[in-house]
């Protein structure tokens, strides 16, 4: 079976500081792993995506991850907290034997202090 | 580029009625997803449609149906209406070749049920 564990549902750090959002997954498959953000009232938007070439992916707006196949993490880092990015974060799978079917995360809700 | 739309926004319906909602792909994507975000939960996987077939679905009883038209537009119609179906529908568009299948996800639909 596949999924997708997101631990901790709300991070609070303080503007400025270095963001990491966990994420871990099963998968009896090589997976492509994913980072989405949604704002309040919106939809997903892709943050980066990991797709079996270089295993530290660069997304949009700083953030990064990295893909740890020994640990099957994929947690998610930016170095300096902005306060626009107060938002839900998704980690999720997608397996190339269920047609590349997505599995997401619970999610967790990123709070920056000024 | 046109990204994902869809229609309506907001919709409130009592228990036992059905309900239409409806997804534009983003142009050059032809396969779309349907997903049913609860409140305070991630995404959950309800189908996929490719050359407007189902080609893929999650664990959503039958009286969860859908559509995609030549166009790639697609339609989720939802039957017998239950409380529990109140949640963001969130439509996401791909193209069938990209790796991991990245979906594209409209700003969702919000359905209360009452």
């Amino acid at each position: 079976a596949q999924s997708v564990t997101q631990l901790g549902s709300h991070v609070s750090v303080s503007e400025g500081a270095l963001v990491l959002l966990r994420c871990n997954y099963s998968s009896s498959v090589p997976p492509y792993l994913f980072w989405y953000v949604q704002y309040p009232n919106q939809g997903l938007q892709l943050l980066l995506k990991y797709t079996s070439a270089a295993t530290l992916v660069k997304g949009i707006n700083g953030f990064e991850a990295e893909f740890k196949k020994s640990e099957t993490s994929f947690h998610l880092t930016k170095p300096s907290a902005h306060m626009s990015d107060a938002a839900e974060y998704f980690c999720a799978v997608s397996l190339r034997n269920t047609g590349n079917q997505f599995y997401f995360g619970t999610g967790t809700s990123l709070t920056v202090i000024p | 580029e046109t990204g994902v739309t869809q229609s309506p926004t907001h919709l409130i319906k009592t228990r036992g009625q059905q309900v239409t909602l409806r997804c534009s792909s983003q142009s050059g994507h032809n396969t779309v997803s349907w997903y049913q975000q609860a409140l305070g939960q991630g995404p959950q996987f309800i189908f996929q449609y490719y050359r407007e077939e189902e080609n893929g679905r999650g664990n959503f009883p039958p009286r969860f149906s859908g559509l995609q038209f030549p166009n790639y537009s697609s339609e989720l119609n939802v039957n017998a209406l239950e409380l529990d179906d109140s949640a963001l529908y969130l439509c996401a568009s791909s193209f069938r070749t990209d790796p991991g299948g990245t979906q594209y996800f409209g700003p969702g639909t919000r359905l209360l049920v009452l």
